[in-house]
């Protein structure tokens, strides 16, 4: 069955440098999110994006955060510089279209120190 | 964000029971109804959705039945099995508001031998 690739699947990160968290879409989905879960805490929805632009995005998700698809199957979350309350496990979803399910990835466990 | 709520953080269950996992919500324009299961290390998985124009989805051993005038899901899994040990978590969407998920906290269910 296909599935929603994350890599890596743990980073560290000192405070203040840029990561970027990397996620494979299915193939055939046109539709691509990010959440994080805070330890302890609920999932939490960051961002939509279809069509190459964003299409919802969070309060979490400030002028700190970017998502781009450089090519035709990678879609990318950039953090620029990362605080200690961004550690989370980063899941990555897509849809074929919204009213079908979301399907995630494993998660990256980013820990910044 | 107390959207939606799954006011039970653990249920523990006999194999070949029935497991029944409740969500309660308070935006009555939520109209998408998830439930995903997530075993530790792992993202979600989704299960079973329901649109609100039905009050039951039935998929195999998992059944979701939604009251909208409650605001309130549940799952029932029957037979409950070993294998279904894990967090189960309700999520909704809201009416033309784009595709962001709103999540539950998740219960967690241990089905004993």
């Amino acid at each position: 069955e296909p599935e929603v690739t994350q890599t890596p699947s743990h980073q560290v990160t000192q405070m203040g440098q840029e990561v970027i968290l990397r996620c494979v879409p299915i193939s055939n989905h046109l539709y691509f999110y990010w959440y994080r879960q805070i330890l302890g805490q609920k999932v939490e929805f960051l961002v939509s994006f279809y069509n190459n632009e964003i299409s919802e995005k969070s309060e979490i998700f400030d002028d700190q955060f970017s998502v781009e698809r450089p090519d035709g199957s990678n879609f990318t979350l950039k953090i620029r510089s990362t605080k200690l309350e961004d550690s989370a496990m980063y899941f990555c979803a897509s849809s074929v279209v919204p009213d079908q399910p979301q399907h995630f990835g494993d998660g990256t466990r980013l820990s910044i120190l | 964000d107390q959207q939606v709520k799954q006011n039970s953080p653990s249920l523990s269950v006999q194999e070949g029971r029935i497991s029944i996992l409740n969500c309660d919500y308070t935006n009555s324009m939520f109209d998408y109804f998830l439930w995903y299961k997530k075993y530790p290390a792992e993202g979600p998985t989704f299960l079973i959705s329901i649109s609100s124009i039905k009050d039951k989805n039935e998929d195999g051993r998992f059944t979701v039945f939604l009251n909208k005038s409650a605001k309130h899901l549940s799952l029932h899994i029957v037979p409950s099995q070993p294998g279904d040990s894990a967090v189960y978590f309700c999520a909704a969407k809201l009416t033309g508001g784009g595709n962001k998920l709103t999540f539950g906290t998740g219960t967690q269910l241990k089905v004993e031998l």
